[in-house]
């Protein structure tokens, strides 16, 4: 299994990003994802979700401002962040699902929202 | 949402101690509890699921238990590798959310 994040990058707040999450070795269109988030120095935040039939939960925090997508015949994951804040500042990971908790995590990229 | 109170916050230990970390759910979370390690600019790795269940890989003096609201996570013998940080998270109840973290030093 092996998950590699990209798209990540320095962004002015109010101001748009989309990150991707590249899956192989395994099925991807099989599994719910999720995106997980880390602000320096901080804890862990789950960020929102994708089932394997593509649907969605968000945490309030994020919820009208991402959206979380996938493409199967691509096996790739998506993070679309909207209206970003100075607070959404963090690390984002991508995970696989599993019955409930996270097995596998890609190793993140840095988002950095600041003007 | 079900708030994970884990404590402590950090931890200091010699190599070879048995060090134990709790996670209290603020509502009965059924045993759905896994722990992760992270260490220094790394993804977590997943230990423990369903409590006690260790994951493929996952070395024999770590072990969890608990039940209720009321989790706890050991590391025996604690060896060099093992300085990292570890978090609890639920996952019985939407949002899914973790504990904030105890971060694990050699004395």
């Amino acid at each position: 299994v092996q998950l590699v994040e990209s798209g990540g990058g320095l962004v002015q707040p109010g101001k748009s990003l989309k990150l991707s999450c590249s899956a192989s070795g395994f099925t991807f269109s099989s599994y719910g994802m999720h995106w997980i988030r880390q602000a320096p120095g901080k804890g862990l935040d789950w960020v929102a979700y994708i089932s394997s039939s593509s649907g969605t939960v968000y945490a309030d925090a994020v919820k009208g401002r991402f959206t979380i997508s996938r493409d199967n015949a691509k096996n790739t994951l998506y993070l679309q962040l909207n209206s970003l804040k100075s607070e959404d500042t963090a690390i984002y990971y991508c995970a696989r699902g599993r019955t409930g908790y996270f097995d596998y995590w890609g190793q993140g990229v840095m988002v950095t929202v600041s003007s | 949402d079900i708030q994970m109170t884990q404590s402590p916050p950090s931890l200091s230990a010699s190599l070879g101690d048995k060090v134990t970390i709790t996670c209290q759910a603020s509502q009965n979370i059924n045993k759905y509890i896994a722990w992760y390690q992270q260490k220094p600019g790394k993804a977590p790795r997943l230990l423990i699921r369903y409590t006690s269940t260790l994951e493929s890989g996952t070395p024999s003096r770590f072990s969890g238990s608990g039940s209720g609201r009321d989790y706890s996570f050991s590391i025996s013998n604690v060896e060099s590798e093992d300085i990292a940080s570890y978090y609890c998270l639920q996952y019985v109840n939407l949002p899914w959310t973790f504990g904030g973290g105890t971060k694990l030093e050699l004395k």
